[in-house]
């Protein structure tokens, strides 16, 4: 079984410019999360999507958004970059909302210069 | 706002030394809690967790966290590490009255010397 996708692995963007990350769940998973990795900040929860409905909203301005589609796969958007967006982004799947075992992707490393 | 606080930033221990790794949270709800850790180079992957009943709980490759309700603490143990054990270790609080919103701590670096 494969496990949780994201694409792509890396990214470097200029300030100002959008940027659309993708994350593939495992097969059968309807529930998908998604966090922002800093150093010495840890994961911060910016959303959850199941059944292509947003479920839980972190404390990122609305620069931060995202989606999630029918066969659950879900994308992220982070527009007008900030050199403060650098991060990891981590997407996260699990069996239904409250099935509590996260499993996690490689991460997308954003680079804002 | 509700926080999950892990004390340790950076822990160093020799091999076959004890580890005992805090987390506090601050939320007076209903919780579920969780260990989460990632080896160098790999995912983040569940270690333990507590739902309810047993506030004592074992996970793999012997880790045990005990949950005490009046600290709001869920502190991770092991009585004896091992190079392997090296890996960040990441606290998580589910708030399950607040919509099920899942929150990390800061992570703490576990450095075993051999």
């Amino acid at each position: 079984k494969a496990g949780v996708t994201q694409t792509p692995r890396y990214l470097i963007k200029t300030r100002g410019q959008q940027v659309t990350l993708s994350c593939s769940p495992i097969s059968g998973h309807r529930s998908v999360s998604w966090y922002q990795q800093t150093p010495g900040q840890g994961l911060q929860f910016l959303f959850e999507y199941f059944s292509e409905t947003q479920r839980n909203k972190g404390n990122f301005p609305g620069r931060f958004s995202g989606r999630q589609f029918s066969n659950s796969r879900s994308e992220m958007n982070v527009s007008t970059l900030e050199l403060g967006d650098s991060a990891l982004y981590l997407c996260a799947s699990s069996l239904s909302q409250t099935n509590e075992k996260l499993f996690f992707g490689s991460g997308t490393q954003l680079s804002v210069l | 706002a509700q926080s999950v606080s892990q004390h340790n930033h950076h822990v160093i221990l020799s091999e076959a030394a004890s580890l005992e790794l805090g987390c506090n949270y601050s939320y007076g709800g209903t919780v579920n809690l969780f260990w989460y850790v990632q080896y160098p180079g790999q995912h983040l992957q569940l270690l333990l967790k507590y739902f309810s009943g047993d506030p004592l709980v074992k996970g793999i490759k012997g880790f045990e966290a005990e949950f005490i309700k009046s600290k709001f603490s869920f502190n991770l143990r092991k009585p004896s590490v091992q190079w392997s054990d090296t890996a960040e270790y990441f606290c998580a609080v589910k708030m399950v009255d607040q919509g099920g919103k899942l929150i990390f701590g800061q992570g703490t670096e576990l450095s075993v010397k051999p």
